[in-house]
């Protein structure tokens, strides 16, 4: 499966926009891009997932480019609950079992 | 609703100790996978099973571990000979479908402590 390369830490402030960037250089053409959350001593939780353009629901967006080497997870108007470790993952059709690979993820914490 | 519920929560092991872990997922569920998260670090791969078929189990780290799911719903996670590197929180996730893109839901996983 694709490796991704996302920032190990990012900090922001409640109310404003967090925008955590992923790199996939390798992504296959039936990759899909998915973003997880996790809280300390919870599973991960899915949050979205997109192919290509942009992908919104009601938690957060996702940008992808074109060439879909990257990826782009915003979160709008964050809050301190917010505060979790964010993981990209890419996978798909590529992996017969579905199976997830996780990078080390970006660890977000909103500050007051 | 109920999600994925995972049992004990905790375990405390001596070394060389057996311990099972269980996975309860979502009633329907076909998929379902195995991982495990050390501290600081993202989860990984052990198993995964269609239904009652262990179709890949190329993750697991050694001959002592050893899962099953004989009735296609509740799996069972056993670590033989426990070992100081086996401490770590493990994750159990099942899936609706076969789509490999299904989204998987986590439960909250155990935290095994081999001392």
């Amino acid at each position: 499966l694709a490796k991704t390369t996302q920032p190990i830490s990012m900090d922001s402030y409640e109310g404003q926009e967090v925008n955590i960037t992923c790199s996939h250089n390798n992504i296959a053409t039936n990759d899909y891009i998915t973003w997880y959350q996790q809280f300390p001593s919870q599973g991960p939780r899915f949050i979205i997932q997109g192919y290509k353009t942009k992908v919104t629901n009601e938690v957060a967006s996702l940008f992808i480019p074109a060439d879909r080497k990257s990826s782009t997870l915003s979160l709008p108007r964050v809050s301190l609950s917010d505060t979790a470790v964010y993981y990209c993952l890419v996978g798909g059709f590529s992996s017969n079992t579905g199976k997830l690979i996780f990078g080390q993820g970006t660890t977000l914490q909103v500050k007051p | 609703g109920a999600g994925v519920s995972q049992s004990p929560r905790y375990k405390v092991a001596k070394r060389g100790q057996d311990v099972a872990l269980r996975c309860d997922p979502i009633s329907g569920h076909v998929s379902l996978f195995w991982y495990q998260q050390a501290l600081g670090q993202g989860p990984e791969f052990l198993t995964y099973f269609q239904n009652e078929a262990q179709l890949d189990k190329s993750g697991l780290p050694s001959d002592r571990f050893f899962a099953e799911r004989p009735e296609g719903s509740v799996s069972t996670l056993k670590i033989q000979r426990t070992q100081q590197e086996d401490s770590a929180v493990y994750l159990c996730a099942s899936s609706l479908g076969l789509a490999v893109q299904d989204t998987q839901y986590f439960g909250p996983g155990t935290r095994l402590t081999v001392l």
